[in-house]
């Protein structure tokens, strides 16, 4: 069975700038969360969707937003990208909500802002 | 506020001794804890987990224990090895309710010393 992937593995924007990353689960999985990992903070929460709707959310601002589509894929937007943006953005996937079920990473989308 | 904090952030250890990782949490909520391994260019794998109704879950050479009472856990890797470097996040989650998502901390650097 494939693993959780991600594309890009590495996305290099400038500020100002907007980015889409985007996370293929492990199929079965309907379950998607999102993480940003930085050396200063860990991993931080971002947000899960769980069939096409998002169930959970961190503490980010709205220029961070998500969706996930009909077959359990999802999409992760940053919008007006500042240079504290930069960082490892980890995508998991889990049969269902995560805070029930194990939770499957990828390798991680690096963004760099400049 | 961090409520799950790992305050070492390295750990040097020699090859066949025992590494001992530690965790601290602050929500009373929390009753599921996990550790994940990861690798650089890696996302992170799930290595073992513990329900809040025991304390202690041993799987080979990992074994972690829990201690509800302070609010405390640890992962015993023995014998430690070299393939053991990397960085391990604990993490927990609030099954019964109470937290979104899963909440990590900011990781050990483990360094196994031939």
């Amino acid at each position: 069975k494939a693993g959780v992937t991600q594309t890009p593995r590495y996305l290099i924007k400038t500020r100002g700038q907007q980015v889409t990353l985007s996370c293929s689960p492990i199929s079965g999985h309907r379950s998607v969360s999102w993480y940003q990992q930085t050396p200063g903070q860990g991993l931080q929460f971002l947000f899960e969707y769980f069939s096409e709707t998002q169930r959970n959310k961190g503490n980010f601002p709205g220029r961070f937003s998500g969706r996930q589509f009909s077959n359990s894929r999802s999409e992760m937007n940053v919008s007006t990208l500042e240079l504290g943006d930069s960082a490892l953005y980890l995508c998991a996937s889990s049969l269902a909500l995560a805070v029930h079920n194990e939770q499957f990473f990828g390798p991680g989308t690096r963004l760099t802002v400049l | 506020d961090q409520q799950v904090k790992q305050n070492s952030p390295s750990l040097s250890v020699q090859e066949g001794r025992i590494s001992i990782l530690n965790c601290d949490y602050t929500n009373s909520m929390f009753d599921y804890f996990l550790w994940y391994k990861k690798y650089p260019a890696e996302g992170p794998t799930f290595l073992i987990s513990i329900s809040s109704i025991k304390d202690k879950n041993e799987d080979g050479r990992f074994t972690v224990f829990l201690n509800k009472s302070a609010k405390h856990l640890s992962l015993h890797i023995v014998p430690s090895q070299p393939g053991d470097s990397a960085v391990y996040f604990c993490a927990a989650s609030a099954r019964g309710g109470g937290a979104d998502g899963l909440t990590f901390g900011k990781g050990t650097h483990l360094i196994i010393q031939p």
